[in-house]
């Protein structure tokens, strides 16, 4: 079993729909992070949470909204989504910014 | 910008039958090179990670190796379980330091 955990496993939201998803780490690291990964493709990063500092991606559209209620939480909320953001989520947390991450299993997300 | 290529995009091995899977890279003070393992629909399952050249590191029948331009991944008499996409990813110093630069990945499908 993974050390992040992701829910949920699976999404089907519409475009005007608003949902979140959600990363929970209890390995005390102190960095989180959101990617997102299409099919075939290498992860890509989107936000950083480290140390109460969220780093952006600033090509991540504003529909993409991260929000980290304490060290062990990481929340992405998601409003007016497109279908081409359908994708495979992913949250990994590090001891240290930058260190070998440990990935939770994703969140598969199709915006119909 | 930070460059991973990774060669071949897909190699096909009889079971028992060794092989090397490269990974060449361009960054700016390397940081960290590290390998992962992923499974279709599931997030990146952490390998190894390797830090200057002429490290080398060992788990089952991988072996990871570092030069200064390059990693090779070694897989030795692998098993069909071995199947997966290896990706590798690198991170650079400067001031984008949390960020690792994923290749697109080796497919490795291990036949019985």
């Amino acid at each position: 079993d993974t050390e992040v955990t992701q829910t949920p496993k699976h999404l089907v939201m519409g475009m005007t729909n608003k949902k979140s998803l959600k990363c929970e780490q209890h390995m005390g690291h102190r960095a989180m992070y959101w990617y997102k990964q299409k099919a075939k493709k290498p992860p890509e990063l989107m936000f950083v949470y480290s140390y109460e500092k969220l780093s952006i991606n600033e090509s991540v559209p504003s529909r993409f909204s991260p929000e980290c209620p304490n060290s062990s939480l990481l929340n992405l909320h998601l409003h007016a989504l497109q279908p081409e953001d359908s994708a495979l989520y992913l949250c990994a947390s590090s001891q240290v910014q930058g260190d070998g991450y440990t990935f939770g299993s994703g969140t598969r997300l199709t915006v119909v | 910008e930070d460059q991973v290529t990774q060669s071949p995009e897909a190699l096909r091995l009889q079971e028992g039958e060794s092989s090397s899977l490269n990974c060449s890279y361009t960054v700016s003070g390397l940081r960290g090179l590290f390998w992962y393992r992923q499974d279709p629909g599931k997030g990146p399952e952490f390998l190894f990670t390797l830090y200057s050249a002429g490290e080398e590191k060992e788990k089952e029948r991988l072996k990871a190796t570092l030069t200064k331009k390059e990693s090779f991944l070694h897989i030795t008499a692998p098993k069909p379980e071995d199947s997966a996409t290896y990706l590798c990813a690198v991170r650079a110093g400067g001031g984008s330091n949390y960020k690792l630069t994923f290749g697109k990945g080796t497919l490795l499908t291990v036949n019985p």
